[in-house]
């Protein structure tokens, strides 16, 4: 069946360095890949999306790369922040049926905690 | 307004009451979404409004009910729930195009005791 996986539950980063939060999925018919930022006490947060036509899009920030070789995606986040300390989850957009739009699954998440 | 407001924040209740756990958005966006939630898990879909119709439930067991009584709200209504229904519920919003990039509300934490 369909499922979204990450491969370490927990990073912990310094302040000011790079981070990347990996994530493997199984289904090579979604379209569509995203990343959520979930903070304690908090629903969830739309952060970026790719396409399964593409292999890279930035946003402010954040990086996600797809490859669909190896069916993985990951977030790089440049210069993290006290802020971006969260729950991050990867997503895909699961099996459209008929004219509806398909659904999200959800990834196991990875705490990011960020140390001053 | 972009916000996704639930209520209440928190729930505690018996095995043998009824609640209702309240959403609204005011963003026009026509789908509406209920998620549960477990601690340190991801969300898991529980059921989809699509311009007020249901348009999918996640084979929930009928303790749950849903309701989307307008565009702007959406309801869940509890009735025996079980010690294993404890969880954050989420409610999430999209527009129908993007429906992959979801607005969701803070949560309501319920506890059954």
């Amino acid at each position: 069946g369909e499922s979204v996986g990450l491969h370490l539950p927990t990073l912990s980063v310094q302040e000011g360095d790079n981070s990347i939060i990996n994530c493997a999925y199984s289904n090579s018919a979604s379209d569509y890949f995203i990343w959520y930022k979930q903070e304690s006490g908090k629903g969830p947060q739309f952060i970026i999306d790719i396409r399964s036509n593409m292999d890279k899009r930035q946003g402010q920030r954040v990086t996600v790369l797809l490859n669909k070789t190896v069916k993985h995606l990951s977030l790089q986040i440049a210069a993290t922040q006290p802020g971006d300390s969260a729950v991050y989850f990867c997503a895909e957009r699961g099996a459209q049926i008929g004219g509806s739009q398909g659904n999200l699954i959800f990834g196991k998440g990875t705490k990011l905690s960020v140390k001053p | 307004d972009t916000e996704v407001t639930q209520t209440p924040k928190h729930l505690v209740m018996g095995m043998t009451n009824k609640k209702s756990l309240k959403c609204e958005q005011h963003m026009g966006h026509r789908a509406m979404y209920w998620y549960k939630q477990k601690a340190k898990k991801p969300p898991e879909l529980m059921f989809v409004y699509s311009y007020e119709k249901l348009s999918i439930n996640e084979s929930v067991p009928s303790r749950f009910s849903p309701e989307c009584p307008n565009s702007s709200l959406l309801n869940l209504h509890l009735h025996a729930l079980q010690p294993e229904d404890s969880a954050l519920y989420l409610c999430a919003t999209s527009r129908g195009l993007r429906a992959y990039e979801q607005f969701f509300g803070p949560g309501t934490r319920l506890t059954v005791l």
